[in-house]
């Protein structure tokens, strides 16, 4: 069974640029999820999708960050303009159904570095 | 929101020891937990589900769960320098909205 993908595995940007990342979650898995970490601290949800509804975006910075789900399998994060705080690894992790209590599996991330 | 503490270490253990890992949350709902095990530079994978009170056993690794005290740990036995890695104990649900929340993480240095 292939993973979690996503795409570019690293980026280096200016600040004020914009910057997609994109992801391919586990075949049949509805629950999407985009997780912002610093380097030191766990994931932090910045958006959860079932299928290609928003199930939580309540710490995603809308000013700057948007983020879809188009059909309900593939998904893009976009930031724009980027901050240097904006640093950070961004993953993405897939889970099933709730029957196995919302099991992630990650994908391997963009390493993401504002300058 | 809900709350996941742990110690962020390192925790520093000798090849072959017992290395144990703690986790207690705030949410009286959650009914699973998950450990995840992330390598410096890797994202993190999933080693441990656990879903009811007690023990869970699979290979080298324990998971407890004591739901009434809100606290799940992980045990390793006979550690071995490959565990050396960042733990992340993370609440699940068993139903109904879930917004994941993770730990900042356990450091665990497994020295030869």
């Amino acid at each position: 069974e292939a993973g979690v993908a996503q795409s570019p595995r690293y980026k280096i940007i200016e600040k004020r640029q914009s910057v997609a990342f994109w992801c391919n979650p586990i075949s049949g898995h509805a629950t999407l999820y985009w997780y912002q970490q610093i380097l030191g601290q766990g994931p932090k949800l910045l958006i959860q999708f079932q299928n290609n509804g928003v199930v939580d975006d309540s710490q995603l910075p809308k000013d700057r960050f948007s983020a879809e789900r188009l059909k309900g399998v593939d998904s893009t994060l976009k930031i724009q303009p980027a901050k240097l705080e904006d640093s950070a690894v961004y993953l993405c992790a897939s889970s099933f159904a709730i029957l196995q209590g919302y099991e992630q599996y990650f994908g391997p991330g963009t390493r993401l570095t504002v300058t | 929101q809900k709350e996941v503490e742990q110690n962020s270490g390192p925790l520093s253990v000798p090849e072959g020891a017992i290395a144990s890992l703690n986790c207690t949350y705030s949410d009286r709902v959650s009914q699973s937990f998950f450990w995840y095990r992330q390598y410096s530079g890797k994202s993190p994978e999933l080693i441990m589900s656990i879903y009811s009170n007690g023990d869970k056993e699979d290979g080298r690794f324990t998971a407890q769960l004591n739901k009434a005290s809100q606290y799940v740990s992980l045990l390793i036995r006979d550690s071995q320098p490959s565990d050396s890695a960042t733990y992340l104990c993370a609440p699940g649900s068993s139903g109904g909205s879930y917004i994941p929340t993770f730990g900042r993480g356990t450091s665990l240095i497994v020295h030869p």
